[in-house]
């Protein structure tokens, strides 16, 4: 059981929007450490896609976007196209001196 | 942007030490923190521990016990140590630049896989 929870799975049409939630405790994304978002195509490491909560690093489209409130943090994916299905984690950090990860979510295109 | 090479072997017997280096080229590996994170077979990321280039480290507290992060700037690696190792050890093992100690991973190498079994 991961730290983060995530949806195992989400899904959408090309052109749409949609969103993975990651929420955690009081003492991980409550405590105030910021999140951070990954993407991983099968076979390939995982890539940094948002930091901070809602900073893209450069080359990331801005199609890609991260915001957090209180215990949880989200991130949104809009004008949905059939290159970004692959599995989204996030990550944050707990007050006992350690990194954590989301469960992971499988984003399909339909 | 920086490139990381995962060096190994991929296979371990259990109750043995897992022994992993990392490369770095490209960029240096002063003033950064250095992170290994592991992902087993069809499931999702875990944090093992990183180390900062002057040597100084901080690990998962559920690894802490098996856990050696080392660093060698002259040959710009890094090297992770798991000892008693179980078939629970076995996932692809990354290396990542670690912005902030712990913070976020901007650069991945592209992993190896160990197994650990008989």
């Amino acid at each position: 059981q991961s730290v983060l929870t995530q949806p195992p799975s989400v899904s959408g049409a090309p052109g749409q929007r949609v969103t993975i939630s990651c929420t955690g405790g009081s003492s991980k994304i409550g405590a105030g450490h910021d999140v951070h978002w990954y993407q991983q195509f099968p076979g390939t490491a995982p890539k940094l896609l948002i930091y901070a909560n809602s900073n893209r690093p450069s080359g990331v489209p801005d199609r890609f976007s991260g915001s957090k409130s209180g215990t949880s943090a989200s991130l949104a994916i809009t004008g949905l196209q059939a290159e970004d299905e692959a599995h989204y984690y996030c990550q944050s950090y707990d007050s006992s001196l350690s990194v954590v990860f989301g469960g992971g979510t499988k984003l399909t295109v339909l | 942007q920086v490139q990381l090479q995962e060096s190994g072997p991929g296979l371990v017997k259990p109750s043995e030490t897992l022994s992993l280096t990392c490369t770095v080229s490209g960029g240096s590996i002063s003033s950064y923190y250095w992170s290994w994170i592991r992902q087993p077979p069809g499931k999702g990321l875990e944090w093992i521990g990183y180390i900062y280039y002057s040597g100084s480290a901080n690990y998962n507290p559920s690894l802490k016990s098996r856990v050696t992060i080392s660093v060698d700037t002259s040959k710009k690696q890094i090297s992770l140590k798991l000892s008693s190792v179980t078939a629970a050890d076995t996932a692809m093992y990354y290396c990542a630049r670690d912005i902030g100690g712990g913070y976020y991973f901007d650069d991945w190498g592209q992993g190896t896989l160990v197994t650990v079994s008989s």
